[in-house]
Order: C-alpha cells, then structure tokens, then sequence
C-alpha cells in the first residue's frame, strides 16, 4: 500500500517571502504521479501543481514549484513572494499510473501567511 | 461552465435516519470518487466508480452505500451502521479512464452533522 506523509502540521510565513512544505511518500511503483492541492477556509479543493514520475524536470506553476527527489521518495512544495491570499491547508497526494484515478493523501500542513 | 454540483450543503441526521448526499458532473468524466474529511486531517476514500452501474469499496467503506446508475450522478448514503458520520464529504471526478494521471476536480462539499 502507498503511504504520503507530511511532517509539518503547522507552517507560517511573512508576506513575500518564501516557504517550503515537505511531502515524503513509500512505493513500489514505478509508474505514478503527485499532486499538490489547495484547501482555503472555503474547504474547496484546488489544484495546485502535478507532477509525473517518469519526468526528471521539476513541475512549475507561477509562483509554486516543486523539489522532486525520486530516490529519496520526497515531493517538497515551494511558494515563492507569499501572498495573504496563500493562507490554507496544502495536501500533498499520491496516485499509481495504473489506479485510474485514485489518489491517496497526506495529513495536510495548515499554511499561514502573515501581513 | 462545467463542473461538480454537491447538494445540500448541510445536512443534519437523526439516530437511525439514512441521508444521502448528492453528487453531479458535467464534466463527461468517467471516474467519480466520495471522500470523507474529518477536522483537521486529510481526505480518505468511501468509494469509487470507473464507470456505470460498477463501484469499488475505498479505504472506509464500511456503513456507507452508493449507485452509479448514470455517469453525471454518484450519490452516497450514509447508513444508520455508521455510527460516527459526523464529517466534510468530497465528491471528485476525473477524465476518462484512458488518460491516466489526471488531476481529480472536486465538488464544493456537504458538510454532515448528527442532531
């Protein structure tokens, strides 16, 4: 069975600046991708950033990117020049090439940006 | 716009009451998928449909039920054997099962409490 972990409850960070949430994960797959989502106070769940194993180049979106370490199992998310709008929990999530679809996800790490 | 519609918003159930939650997509995506979200922790799997009138057991299935008779539509009911159906619920979906590693969209959730 596939297993994500976050190891960071709680983060926060002063507007603009940067901050980094960490993701680790244990498979045996070879084949699989991993996703960021997005949970504001809302409680929607937003797509942040997708990345696909296979691809050695690390996933970018604006202001986020991704620190993919394939041995290493760890998919870190990083948010440059943090905004107030930033504020949520993050979740990182796992999903087999193969499982059409599903995904399995970590415990979350509550984001808060600071004016 | 295409999307997830989950309906009601809130809902509230009596000891020994069945609820259902309603979940529908126009998105034509295939799989459907019904989380359940308590405070503070991550999403974790009900159950899942890869396509019509077939659905799987996730990790938490148990006093749970669903029906997939049309592909817009994945209603879950929350049976009296589940005893402790106080949660968020997520419905998602993805495009077809052909095209694997698709990001899951999500609906904007019921939030459920016993009276």
């Amino acid at each position: 069975a596939q297993t994500v972990t976050q190891s960071q409850p709680e983060m926060s960070v002063q507007e603009a600046e940067t901050v980094t949430l960490s993701c680790t994960y244990d498979t045996s797959e070879n084949n699989y991708y991993l996703f960021w989502y997005k949970q504001p106070p809302s409680r929607q769940m937003i797509l942040v950033i997708r990345q696909e194993a296979y691809k050695q180049q690390n996933a970018t979106e604006n202001r986020f990117s991704v620190n993919f370490q394939k041995a290493a199992k760890s998919f870190s998310l990083k948010i440059s020049d943090s905004q107030l709008g930033d504020t949520a929990m993050y979740f990182c999530a796992f999903m087999i090439g193969t499982s059409y679809g599903k995904l399995t996800f970590g415990q979350g790490t509550i984001l808060t940006v600071h004016p | 716009d295409g999307g997830i519609t989950q309906s009601p918003k809130y809902l509230f159930r009596k000891e020994g009451q069945n609820v259902t939650l309603s979940c529908e997509q126009n998105l034509n995506h295939d799989a459907m998928y019904w989380y359940r979200q308590d405070p503070g922790q991550g999403l974790r799997l009900i159950y899942y449909s890869q396509i019509v009138n077939d659905f799987q057991k996730g990790d938490i299935a148990e006093g749970y039920s669903v029906s997939r008779e049309k592909k817009e539509s994945f209603p879950l009911t929350v049976t009296s054997a589940q005893k402790n159906p106080t949660a968020f619920y997520l419905c998602a979906s993805t495009p077809t099962r052909d095209r694997m590693g698709q990001p899951q969209h999500f609906g904007d959730g019921t939030r459920l409490s016993i009276l």
